[in-house]
């Protein structure tokens, strides 16, 4: 099974700030991953599929890289409604596997 | 537009049964592979099973295996989850996920809004 870590796992920022969140796996999983982000009793949306392709309506300061073990979600300058809790997904091979997750936090 | 409702829910016994439920409407049910996925009360998101378009492939997520059953029938546009020998650390909002439009792209690219199983004596 595939193990995806997340790092860190709090991330304290403001506004306009640029921040990057990692995650790793354990095994190579080509770009086979997506990011989602879940704000406090919401359901999760997906921000980049594919480690970098950019959802329909998502902003542009969301971007994504990475292939094979890492990868990398940047958001360019934080915003307000970026306050949220992200999570790396992959779906090179099943069991699907989330990672632990990442809590935005304002600074 | 896509949506998936789920429903079912609710507070039952460890070691009981229960059956949720994911209608699905704005697109051809038929055609896509369908996931659950859980999130227990302050935690992350944990996979839990799929089931192929035609319903002839299914896998689970070791923490359920050989306890909980994804099914589909196409002609109610409904997806399932049995859960039986429920277990305490089965409390979670289950979500209904539907993949992306393309062949291959197998993330969530929509979800329902999730109904709560508490397991719980």
């Amino acid at each position: 099974d595939i193990q995806l870590t997340q790092s860190p796992s709090t991330l304290s920022a403001s506004v306009g700030d640029r921040v990057t969140i990692t995650c790793r796996a354990s095994q190579s999983i080509s770009r086979w991953v997506a990011w989602y982000q879940q704000k406090a009793g919401k359901v999760p949306k997906v921000l980049i599929a594919k480690a970098s392709i950019l959802e329909n309506g998502v902003p542009s300061r969301f971007s994504g890289s990475g292939s094979g073990t890492t990868f990398t979600l940047t958001i360019s300058s934080l915003q307000p409604d970026d306050f949220a809790t992200y999570y790396c997904q992959q779906f090179n091979s099943y069991p699907y596997s989330f990672g632990q997750g990442t809590k935005l936090e304002i600074k | 537009q896509v949506h998936l409702e789920e429903a079912g829910g609710g507070v039952v016994q460890p070691g009981k049964s229960l059956r949720l439920s994911c209608v699905a409407s704005g697109f051809s049910f038929r055609n896509y592979a369908l996931h659950w996925i859980r999130q227990a009360p302050g935690k992350g998101l944990e996979w839990v099973a799929v089931i192929s378009y035609d319903g002839s492939q299914k896998y689970t997520a070791e923490s359920v295996k050989g306890r909980f059953t994804i099914s589909k029938d196409n002609s109610k546009k409904t997806l399932y989850l049995q859960m039986n020998n429920l277990r305490s650390e089965d409390t979670a909002v289950y979500y209904c996920a539907r993949e992306a439009e393309s062949v291959g792209d197998q993330y969530f690219q929509h979800w329902g809004q999730g109904t709560l199983v508490t397991v719980s004596s």
